[in-house]
């Protein structure tokens, strides 16, 4: 079974400049999530998708951040303008969605550094 | 707000020894996940507790879970260097995941 994919691993950008990254989860994952981990601290949700609808965003910055599941299947996460601050890993996860056993799984990254 | 919390936060032990890292949880929580994550790399599922009670055990780490305490504790025994990485636990509540602060563990020869 292939895990979850993102793209790209590595990404450095100057401040103000717009980024993108890109997600393809587990098929058959409903639910994927987008999380910013920051060196030295745990994972971050940022959002949550339940198929291509947000069933949570209370923590993304959107005035800089925006995401879309247009399909309910691969993700793209966007920054613009990109801040020094949000040099962090991006770490993107997908699982069935529900009941009793939902486990996430995470895909390897992207870590994005704001010079 | 949940919070998630975990002891300690760095934990530098020898081989061979045994111990013990803390999750703590501020509300009650469907269930609860215990991940590694090596250097550069991403999280790995180790266990997942979903009840009172449940104790889970692979290798040479055991978890466990104590619901009425909000306690979740990873034990670690007889280390080695192989064992060394971040470790994090996670509850979950409303389909929502939500990480502690991690737990650096690094065995020395």
């Amino acid at each position: 079974e292939a895990g979850v994919a993102q793209s790209p691993r590595y990404k450095i950008i100057e401040k103000r400049q717009s980024v993108a990254f890109w997600c393809n989860p587990i098929s058959g994952h409903a639910t994927l999530y987008w999380y910013q981990q920051i060196l030295g601290q745990g994972p971050k949700l940022l959002i949550q998708f339940q198929n291509n609808g947000v069933v949570d965003d209370s923590q993304l910055p959107k005035d800089r951040f925006s995401a879309e599941r247009l399909k309910g299947v691969d993700s793209t996460l966007k920054i613009q303008p990109a801040k020094l601050e949000d040099s962090a890993v991006y770490l993107c996860a997908s699982s069935w969605g529900g009941g009793l056993n939902t486990e996430a799984f995470f895909g390897q990254g992207t870590r994005l550094t704001v010079v | 707000e949940l919070k998630v919390e975990q002891n300690p936060l760095f934990l530098s032990m020898q081989e061979g020894k045994n111990y013990t890292i803390y999750c703590n949880y501020s509300t009650t929580s469907d269930r609860l996940y215990w991940y590694r994550q090596d250097p550069g790399k991403s999280l790995e599922s180790l266990f997942v507790l979903l009840s009172n009670g449940a104790v889970k055990q692979e290798g040479r780490l055991m978890a466990s879970l104590d619901t009425k305490a909000r306690l979740s504790t990873l034990h670690i025994t007889a280390a080695v260097h192989d064992l060394s990485a971040t470790y994090f636990c996670a509850v979950i509540r409303g389909g929502q995941f939500y990480f502690g602060t991690g737990t650096s563990l690094t065995v020395i020869p």
